[in-house]
């Protein structure tokens, strides 16, 4: 059962352009929804984070925009730039009783930005 | 070092050995985690440790997969009697609290079993 669905799986935009990445949860006990980002031959990094009493976080260019009726949450990316060429996740977490906070991640989506 | 340190980066084994594959957390990290990334695909839970108790193992795939960390720092993940389905990257992670955060992740292990 997948509990993080996360779309499209792969991605071209031009620099300067917005790409935009999709993910729908399932589990309405999630309650921290990060997004990493990993480069080829690298552990994943933490990008920007959400909790669901919000619904947008803005970093620098990466925004998340979060809809907790919709079970649903996505990536926007300014002024993408080559150099933001990735794979990023998405991913979700719960507090079930002061349990462990394990990270369920989407599959995945395969970002290019061209020059 | 600063981050999360795992070795080896790559190991190739046959199928039917043992392999060992270590994780050196950032100091004073409480939380390490170890997961499994398939080629193409996102990370899975393999199992979570909070200092040197292993408080969910739900993830590992069979009995031939075993983590410990005994002191509540290194850890180790050991597999018996490799499989070809095994082949994966394996990626550590640490986190200061037990709250939700920041998961440091390593760069992985990466396993080739032929």
């Amino acid at each position: 059962q997948q509990q993080v669905k996360q779309s499209p799986q792969s991605l071209i935009v031009q620099k300067g352009g917005i790409p935009i990445i999709n993910c729908a949860y399932e589990n309405t006990a999630f309650d921290y929804f990060p997004w990493y980002q990993q480069f080829p031959g690298k552990g994943p990094a933490l990008l920007i984070a959400i909790r669901p009493d919000v619904s947008e976080k803005k970093e620098g260019r990466f925004t998340i925009s979060f809809n907790k009726s919709a079970k649903q949450f996505s990536l926007h990316i300014m002024d993408s730039q080559p150099g933001d060429s990735a794979t990023y996740f998405c991913a979700a977490s719960m507090d079930s009783g002061g349990s462990n906070y394990k990270l369920t991640f989407g599959k995945g989506t395969l970002l290019t930005v061209n020059p | 070092g600063a981050g999360v340190s795992q070795s080896p980066r790559y190991k190739v084994a046959k199928r039917g050995q043992d392999v060992a594959l270590r994780c050196d957390p950032i100091s004073g990290h409480v939380s390490l985690f170890w997961y499994q990334q398939a080629l193409g695909q996102g990370p899975e839970f393999l199992t979570y440790f909070q200092n040197e108790a292993q408080l969910d193992k739900s993830g590992l795939p069979s009995d031939r997969f075993f983590a410990e960390r005994p002191e509540g720092s290194v850890s180790t993940l050991k597999i018996q009697r490799t499989q070809q389905e095994d082949s994966a990257v394996y990626l550590c992670a640490s986190r200061g609290g037990r709250a939700a955060g920041e998961l440091f992740f390593g760069e992985g292990s990466r396993l080739t079993v032929l």
